[in-house]
Protein backbone atom coordinates (compact mmCIF):
# COMPACT_ATOMS: atom_id res chain seq x y z
CA UNK A 1 0.00 0.00 0.00
CA UNK A 2 1.09 3.60 -0.83
CA UNK A 3 2.31 5.74 2.08
CA UNK A 4 3.66 9.45 2.93
CA UNK A 5 6.07 10.36 5.06
CA UNK A 6 6.58 13.65 6.11
CA UNK A 7 9.29 15.24 8.95
CA UNK A 8 10.10 16.55 11.22
CA UNK A 9 6.62 16.68 12.83
CA UNK A 10 7.23 19.95 14.60
CA UNK A 11 10.16 22.65 14.50
CA UNK A 12 11.12 25.56 15.87
CA UNK A 13 13.56 28.02 13.91
CA UNK A 14 14.94 31.41 14.16
CA UNK A 15 14.43 34.00 11.83
CA UNK A 16 17.20 34.02 9.64
CA UNK A 17 17.81 30.40 9.51
CA UNK A 18 17.71 27.96 6.95
CA UNK A 19 14.71 25.50 6.13
CA UNK A 20 14.66 21.84 4.86
CA UNK A 21 11.50 19.83 5.23
CA UNK A 22 11.49 16.27 3.23
CA UNK A 23 8.59 14.78 2.18
CA UNK A 24 8.90 10.64 0.83
CA UNK A 25 5.90 8.66 -1.05
CA UNK A 26 6.20 4.66 -0.70
CA UNK A 27 4.37 2.16 -2.95
CA UNK A 28 3.62 4.28 -5.89
CA UNK A 29 5.89 5.52 -9.01
CA UNK A 30 5.79 8.79 -10.62
CA UNK A 31 3.28 10.76 -8.21
CA UNK A 32 2.22 14.39 -8.57
CA UNK A 33 4.16 15.67 -5.01
CA UNK A 34 2.51 18.60 -3.82
CA UNK A 35 3.31 21.54 -0.66
CA UNK A 36 0.66 23.29 1.60
CA UNK A 37 1.00 25.67 3.82
CA UNK A 38 -2.15 26.32 6.34
CA UNK A 39 -1.61 29.44 8.03
CA UNK A 40 -3.81 30.61 11.43
CA UNK A 41 -6.58 31.41 9.09
CA UNK A 42 -6.64 27.59 8.22
CA UNK A 43 -7.10 28.06 4.27
CA UNK A 44 -4.92 26.02 2.67
CA UNK A 45 -1.91 27.39 0.39
CA UNK A 46 -0.59 25.66 -2.57
CA UNK A 47 2.96 26.59 -2.65
CA UNK A 48 4.89 24.07 -5.18
CA UNK A 49 3.73 21.22 -7.23
CA UNK A 50 6.02 18.03 -9.26
CA UNK A 51 4.73 16.55 -11.83
CA UNK A 52 8.07 14.80 -12.05
CA UNK A 53 11.97 14.80 -11.60
CA UNK A 54 13.29 18.07 -11.39
CA UNK A 55 9.69 19.60 -12.81
CA UNK A 56 8.66 22.42 -10.04
CA UNK A 57 5.96 24.85 -10.61
CA UNK A 58 5.51 27.51 -8.00
CA UNK A 59 2.51 28.68 -7.02
CA UNK A 60 3.64 31.20 -4.87
CA UNK A 61 6.48 33.89 -5.12
CA UNK A 62 8.43 33.72 -1.82
CA UNK A 63 11.54 32.69 0.03
CA UNK A 64 10.68 29.04 -0.05
CA UNK A 65 11.45 26.83 -2.78
CA UNK A 66 11.05 23.34 -3.65
CA UNK A 67 13.26 20.28 -4.91
CA UNK A 68 12.39 17.06 -6.20
CA UNK A 69 15.59 15.28 -6.74
CA UNK A 70 13.75 11.82 -6.85
CA UNK A 71 10.67 10.22 -7.92
CA UNK A 72 9.40 10.09 -4.64
CA UNK A 73 10.70 12.60 -2.85
CA UNK A 74 10.00 16.28 -2.46
CA UNK A 75 12.01 18.91 -0.49
CA UNK A 76 10.90 22.33 0.98
CA UNK A 77 13.15 24.61 1.26
CA UNK A 78 14.56 28.15 2.66
CA UNK A 79 17.59 29.85 2.59
CA UNK A 80 16.34 32.40 5.18
CA UNK A 81 13.07 31.86 7.06
CA UNK A 82 11.05 35.25 7.88
CA UNK A 83 8.42 35.55 10.52
CA UNK A 84 6.15 34.83 7.93
CA UNK A 85 7.00 31.42 7.28
CA UNK A 86 5.18 30.07 10.32
CA UNK A 87 2.41 27.48 9.81
CA UNK A 88 1.18 23.88 9.09
CA UNK A 89 3.29 22.48 5.90
CA UNK A 90 1.58 19.78 4.53
CA UNK A 91 2.64 17.38 1.80
CA UNK A 92 0.18 15.59 -0.62
CA UNK A 93 0.55 13.63 -3.57
CA UNK A 94 -1.35 11.84 -6.35
CA UNK A 95 -1.64 9.54 -9.18
CA UNK A 96 -2.62 10.76 -12.50
CA UNK A 97 -5.65 8.65 -13.91
CA UNK A 98 -6.16 10.19 -16.95
CA UNK A 99 -4.99 13.55 -19.00
CA UNK A 100 -3.93 15.82 -16.49
CA UNK A 101 -6.49 14.35 -14.17
CA UNK A 102 -5.77 13.17 -10.63
CA UNK A 103 -7.55 10.75 -8.65
CA UNK A 104 -7.30 12.82 -5.22
CA UNK A 105 -4.83 13.68 -2.74
CA UNK A 106 -2.72 12.01 -0.18
CA UNK A 107 -2.03 14.04 2.65
CA UNK A 108 0.95 13.36 4.91
CA UNK A 109 1.19 14.07 8.78
CA UNK A 110 2.75 17.57 8.28
CA UNK A 111 4.72 20.10 9.97
CA UNK A 112 4.29 22.26 12.41
CA UNK A 113 6.62 25.24 11.75
CA UNK A 114 7.34 28.01 14.53
CA UNK A 115 9.68 30.94 13.23
CA UNK A 116 10.71 32.94 16.13
CA UNK B 1 -10.81 34.88 -7.93
CA UNK B 2 -11.78 32.54 -5.70
CA UNK B 3 -12.80 29.05 -7.25
CA UNK B 4 -13.83 27.26 -3.68
CA UNK B 5 -15.91 29.11 -1.23
CA UNK B 6 -16.93 28.21 2.38
CA UNK B 7 -18.72 31.20 3.37
CA UNK B 8 -19.10 29.18 6.89
CA UNK B 9 -15.93 29.93 9.13
CA UNK B 10 -17.27 28.35 12.11
CA UNK B 11 -20.19 26.34 13.03
CA UNK B 12 -21.30 24.68 16.69
CA UNK B 13 -24.01 22.42 17.05
CA UNK B 14 -24.70 20.44 20.25
CA UNK B 15 -24.54 16.37 19.73
CA UNK B 16 -27.08 14.30 17.72
CA UNK B 17 -28.21 17.34 15.78
CA UNK B 18 -27.85 17.88 11.52
CA UNK B 19 -25.39 19.68 10.31
CA UNK B 20 -24.90 21.20 6.46
CA UNK B 21 -21.36 22.67 5.46
CA UNK B 22 -22.04 24.62 2.15
CA UNK B 23 -19.60 24.21 -0.34
CA UNK B 24 -19.64 26.72 -3.61
CA UNK B 25 -17.64 26.26 -6.45
CA UNK B 26 -16.14 28.37 -9.70
CA UNK B 27 -15.65 27.04 -12.90
CA UNK B 28 -15.59 27.03 -16.78
CA UNK B 29 -14.57 23.65 -17.19
CA UNK B 30 -17.26 21.36 -18.23
CA UNK B 31 -15.05 18.55 -16.81
CA UNK B 32 -14.05 18.98 -13.03
CA UNK B 33 -13.80 16.97 -9.84
CA UNK B 34 -15.59 17.87 -6.35
CA UNK B 35 -13.61 16.42 -2.83
CA UNK B 36 -14.27 16.97 0.54
CA UNK B 37 -11.54 16.34 3.11
CA UNK B 38 -11.77 16.40 6.95
CA UNK B 39 -8.95 17.81 9.18
CA UNK B 40 -9.10 16.34 12.81
CA UNK B 41 -6.99 18.08 15.46
CA UNK B 42 -4.31 15.84 14.50
CA UNK B 43 -3.93 18.09 11.87
CA UNK B 44 -3.66 15.02 8.72
CA UNK B 45 -6.56 15.81 6.05
CA UNK B 46 -8.25 12.77 5.24
CA UNK B 47 -10.40 12.21 2.34
CA UNK B 48 -13.86 12.30 2.29
CA UNK B 49 -15.38 11.76 -0.90
CA UNK B 50 -14.65 12.58 -5.09
CA UNK B 51 -17.34 13.16 -7.49
CA UNK B 52 -16.81 14.55 -10.92
CA UNK B 53 -18.91 16.98 -12.25
CA UNK B 54 -21.67 14.38 -14.68
CA UNK B 55 -22.76 12.93 -11.60
CA UNK B 56 -24.87 14.81 -9.68
CA UNK B 57 -26.87 12.07 -7.93
CA UNK B 58 -26.59 12.41 -4.71
CA UNK B 59 -24.44 10.12 -2.14
CA UNK B 60 -25.15 8.85 1.30
CA UNK B 61 -22.15 6.79 3.13
CA UNK B 62 -23.55 6.35 6.63
CA UNK B 63 -24.04 9.53 8.40
CA UNK B 64 -22.73 11.43 5.60
CA UNK B 65 -24.55 12.82 2.78
CA UNK B 66 -23.44 15.08 -0.02
CA UNK B 67 -25.84 17.35 -2.57
CA UNK B 68 -24.49 17.88 -5.59
CA UNK B 69 -25.89 20.68 -7.61
CA UNK B 70 -24.64 22.20 -11.17
CA UNK B 71 -27.57 24.45 -11.06
CA UNK B 72 -25.97 26.38 -8.40
CA UNK B 73 -22.68 25.35 -8.48
CA UNK B 74 -22.55 23.80 -5.15
CA UNK B 75 -21.48 20.53 -3.60
CA UNK B 76 -22.97 21.26 0.17
CA UNK B 77 -22.16 18.61 2.92
CA UNK B 78 -24.41 17.38 5.72
CA UNK B 79 -23.60 14.92 8.76
CA UNK B 80 -26.63 13.29 10.37
CA UNK B 81 -27.05 12.75 14.04
CA UNK B 82 -23.98 14.77 14.85
CA UNK B 83 -21.35 13.09 16.82
CA UNK B 84 -18.31 14.47 19.04
CA UNK B 85 -15.84 12.62 16.73
CA UNK B 86 -17.28 14.99 13.52
CA UNK B 87 -15.44 17.71 15.27
CA UNK B 88 -12.83 18.85 12.65
CA UNK B 89 -11.82 21.43 9.64
CA UNK B 90 -13.73 20.62 6.72
CA UNK B 91 -12.17 21.52 3.30
CA UNK B 92 -14.13 21.33 0.10
CA UNK B 93 -11.62 21.51 -2.93
CA UNK B 94 -12.11 21.67 -6.44
CA UNK B 95 -9.89 19.96 -9.54
CA UNK B 96 -10.24 21.14 -13.30
CA UNK B 97 -9.90 19.02 -16.21
CA UNK B 98 -7.55 20.92 -18.04
CA UNK B 99 -5.95 21.79 -15.35
CA UNK B 100 -6.02 18.81 -13.13
CA UNK B 101 -2.61 18.84 -11.64
CA UNK B 102 -4.24 21.37 -9.34
CA UNK B 103 -6.40 21.64 -6.62
CA UNK B 104 -8.24 24.23 -4.85
CA UNK B 105 -9.43 24.23 -1.72
CA UNK B 106 -11.75 26.45 0.25
CA UNK B 107 -10.95 28.26 3.35
CA UNK B 108 -12.46 25.67 5.38
CA UNK B 109 -15.01 25.82 7.86
CA UNK B 110 -14.63 24.54 11.55
CA UNK B 111 -17.40 22.53 12.89
CA UNK B 112 -17.43 21.57 16.69
CA UNK B 113 -19.72 19.25 18.03
CA UNK B 114 -21.03 19.63 21.83
CA UNK B 115 -21.51 17.00 23.92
Amino acid sequence: SQTIHQWPATLVQPVGSPLSLECTVEGTSNPNLYWYRQAAGRGLQLLFYSVGIGQISSEVPQNLSASRPQDRQFILSSKKLLLSDSGFYLCAWSVEVGRPTNEKLFFGSGTQLSVL
Amino acid sequence: AQKVTQAQTEISVVEKEDVTLDCVYETRDTTYYLFWYKQPPSGELVFLIRRNSFDEQNEISGRYSWNFQKSTSSFNFTITASQVVDSAVYFCALSEEFNGNQFYFGTGTSLTVIP
